[in-house]
């Protein structure tokens, strides 16, 4: 079946970028999520992508995707303190709410 | 424009008991998705409902049940509640279901604990 993988942890500097990583298997994914995780609260959407996208910018967040390797990443510019947080992938196919997601990559940005 | 809420936030049941939580969606979406969270086994989706008609189930014994009213509310019904069952439970609102315009639009959970 479809699986998504994730980095556990990722610790930065305050003022530096953050770079998270996923790995899909679906070949047949078409949509690439990042949502974001605080405590105690549900899911925001960060962003998202199409499979036939390499790129896309929003803001501080860029996301990259290699859809040769099925990997895909969100690199965070100016990473606050603000921003930790725990990140997830998921993947939709064919349009469908269904969302396989990540085990998530908790990150931790200190001052 | 309102959120995706959720009822209860929190809940305390034992063994045996059953439960139904209640999500109320973004007004206008007529999709409805449920996801268990537990640190385990991570966010697993359970079931999503569209125009009063599940159209998509995950991989979950049939203690877990849904349904969808007209007005879009949704509720999920856990019977025979197991120990595992204790999770976050998230519901998550779209208009269509999936990709641009379809985004998932996640509550705030429903903390189910059972003892």
């Amino acid at each position: 079946g479809e699986d998504v993988e994730q980095s556990l942890f990722l610790s930065v500097r305050e003022g530096d970028s953050s770079v998270i990583n996923c790995t899909y298997t679906d070949s047949s994914s078409t949509y690439l999520y990042w949502y974001k995780q605080e405590p105690g609260a549900g899911l925001q959407l960060l962003t998202y992508i199409f499979s036939n996208m390499d790129m896309k910018q929003d803001q501080r967040l860029t996301v990259l995707l290699n859809k040769k390797d099925k990997h895909l990443s969100l690199r965070i510019a100016d990473t606050q303190t603000g921003d930790s947080a725990i990140y997830f992938c998921a993947e939709s196919s064919s349009g469908y709410s269904t969302l396989t997601f990540g085990k998530g990559t908790m990150l931790l940005v200190s001052p | 424009k309102a959120g995706v809420t959720q009822t209860p936030r929190y809940l305390i049941k034992t063994r045996g008991q059953q439960v139904t939580l209640s999500c109320s969606p973004i007004s206008g979406h007529r999709s409805v998705s449920w996801y268990q969270q537990t640190p385990g086994q991570g966010l697993q989706f359970l079931f999503e409902y569209f125009s009063e008609t599940q159209r998509n189930k995950g991989n979950f014994p049939g203690r877990f049940s849904g349904r969808q009213f007209s007005n879009s509310r949704s509720e999920m019904n856990v019977s025979t509640l197991e120990l595992g069952d204790s999770a976050l439970y998230l519901c998550a609102s779209s208009t269509v279901g999936g990709g641009p315009g379809g985004e998932q639009f996640f509550g705030p959970g429903t903390r189910l604990t059972v003892l």
